[in-house]
């Protein structure tokens, strides 16, 4: 069965430091996709990447960027130069091919504040 | 374009009354999953329906709950004769499968529904 384990519940840090949000996955699939999405105070959920198994390569959009790890089984999200505005909740996902179901499993979140 | 729509965006029932949650996913998108967030928690797979038809509904409680996506109209989650238990937000997400790999599920707004 697939497991998505976010070990930090909540971090805090002040405005402008650098903050890193892990996520540890199993999954017996040799394909597979995960995702990170964000949860605003306003509790509507916002895609921020999805990534294949295949693809290890490391993606920055702006201010965030993702590590992806296949040999640890880690895809962690790091902000850079935090903002208030990227206080929200953080949701690490897994969804596996399975006969076209593309089901998600969550990891259970991250609460981030930023201090102004 | 407009996104996945969810109706009604707030929800309350008095215990064993019937609940109806509405999805109307996005233009093109024939793929619709319902998640449950408990309080503080994280997203929990309910259903996966393709129009017409029920394709998992391993994370559906065995009574009380039903879905369907007619081949006209939105998606339905109904919950019979709720109970406190079910207070919860309701996330319904749509995707247009791709060939040989996952398609991005974009979620509605969600509904949140609260049993007095």
């Amino acid at each position: 069965a697939q497991k998505v384990t976010q070990a930090q519940t909540e971090i805090s840090v002040v405005e402008k430091e650098d903050v890193t949000l892990d996520c540890v996955y199993e999954t017996r699939d040799t394909t597979y996709y995960l995702f990170w999405y964000k949860q605003p105070p306003s509790g509507e959920l916002v895609f921020l990447i999805r990534r294949n198994s295949f693809d290890e390569q490391n993606e920055i959009s702006g201010r965030y960027s993702w590590n992806f790890q296949k040999s640890t089984s880690s895809f962690n999200f790091t902000i850079t130069a935090s903002q208030v505005v990227d206080s929200a909740v953080y949701f690490c996902a897994l969804s596996e091919t399975n006969f076209g179901n593309e089901k998600l499993t969550f990891g259970t979140g991250t609460r981030l504040t930023i201090i102004p | 374009n407009a996104g996945v729509m969810q109706n009604p965006r707030h929800l309350v029932r008095r215990r064993g009354q019937e609940a109806r949650l509405r999805c109307s996913p996005m233009k093109g998108h024939s793929h619709v999953y319902w998640y449950r967030q408990l309080p503080e928690e994280g997203l929990k797979f309910m259903v996966y329906l393709q129009k017409e038809n029920i394709i998992d509904e391993s994370g559906m409680p065995k009574e009380r709950f039903s879905a369907e996506f007619p081949k006209e109209g939105p998606s339905i989650l109904r919950i019979q004769q709720v109970v406190r238990g079910d207070s919860a937000a309701y996330f319904c997400a749509s995707s247009r499968r791709l060939a040989g790999g996952s398609g991005e599920q974009f979620f509605g707004p969600g509904t949140r529904l609260t049993v007095l």
